[in-house]
């Protein structure tokens, strides 16, 4: 089956930095994205790779090694905003059907 | 401002009784979709169309029935809804498949 695996909860303090893994089993695999969601909202983008190596957006970078199955997320000089869920996301395409498969989120805390 | 805009943000209902979700977006995107989020599963994609009259269904599709006769439009349905449906629901669109995905806000959907 499609499975992405990534830590459930996460710990840290204002201006620290922070790496939230994904590893991921799919097939068809067409990129890795992330996407941020604050209690009650609705979860935006935030990076994607479909190549191996570094992207990097301001304090977010995102990474991919694809013959690892594995990327992580990097966010640098935390600030309370960013206390938000992480869903790493896979898009998969394979005979003929074009999806997208997310992990179960992690839960990041920013500490004063 | 572009958006996606879903409706009701908010419902509850009783089981079987047919029920609609409507999504609709103004920037002329391809891919839409629609995922329910449950704690501690993340997000699971429902269905999803490419286009206008060519849809597939995603990792959970029993129970749910979608169309997309225009292109801004892509209406959730339950025909007989049951219990294990109450969750919160998301529309998302994208240019393409390979581009990213714009959120709506969630419906909330509670089935007695």
């Amino acid at each position: 089956g499609q499975s992405l695996e990534q830590p459930s909860e996460v710990t840290a303090v204002e201006g620290a930095i922070v790496q939230i893994n994904c590893t991921y089993q799919t097939s068809g695999f067409y990129g890795l994205s992330w996407y941020q969601q604050h209690d009650g909202g609705a979860p935006t983008f935030l990076s994607y790779n479909a190549l191996d190596g570094l992207e990097e957006t301001g304090r977010f970078s995102s990474f991919l090694s694809r013959s690892d199955s594995y990327g992580y997320l990097l966010l640098q000089e935390l600030q309370m905003k960013d206390s938000a869920s992480y869903f790493c996301a896979v898009r998969a395409a394979t005979s003929g059907t074009y999806k997208y498969i997310f992990g179960t989120g992690t839960r990041l805390k920013v500490l004063a | 401002e572009a958006q996606v805009t879903q409706n009701p943000r908010y419902l509850i209902t009783v089981t079987g009784k047919k029920l609609t979700v409507t999504c609709s977006q103004n920037m002329n995107h391809e891919y839409m979709s629609w995922y329910r989020q449950d704690p501690g599963l993340g997000l699971r994609q429902i269905y999803y169309s490419m286009n206008v009259e060519v849809t597939d269904k995603g990792d959970v599709p029993e129970g749910y029935k979608v169309s997309r006769k225009e292109k801004r439009n892509f209406p959730l349905i339950l025909e007989s809804p049951s219990p294990n449906q109450t969750s919160l629901y998301f529309c998302a669109s994208s240019l393409k498949f390979n581009q990213p995905q714009h959120f709506g806000d969630g419906t909330r959907l509670s089935i007695l």
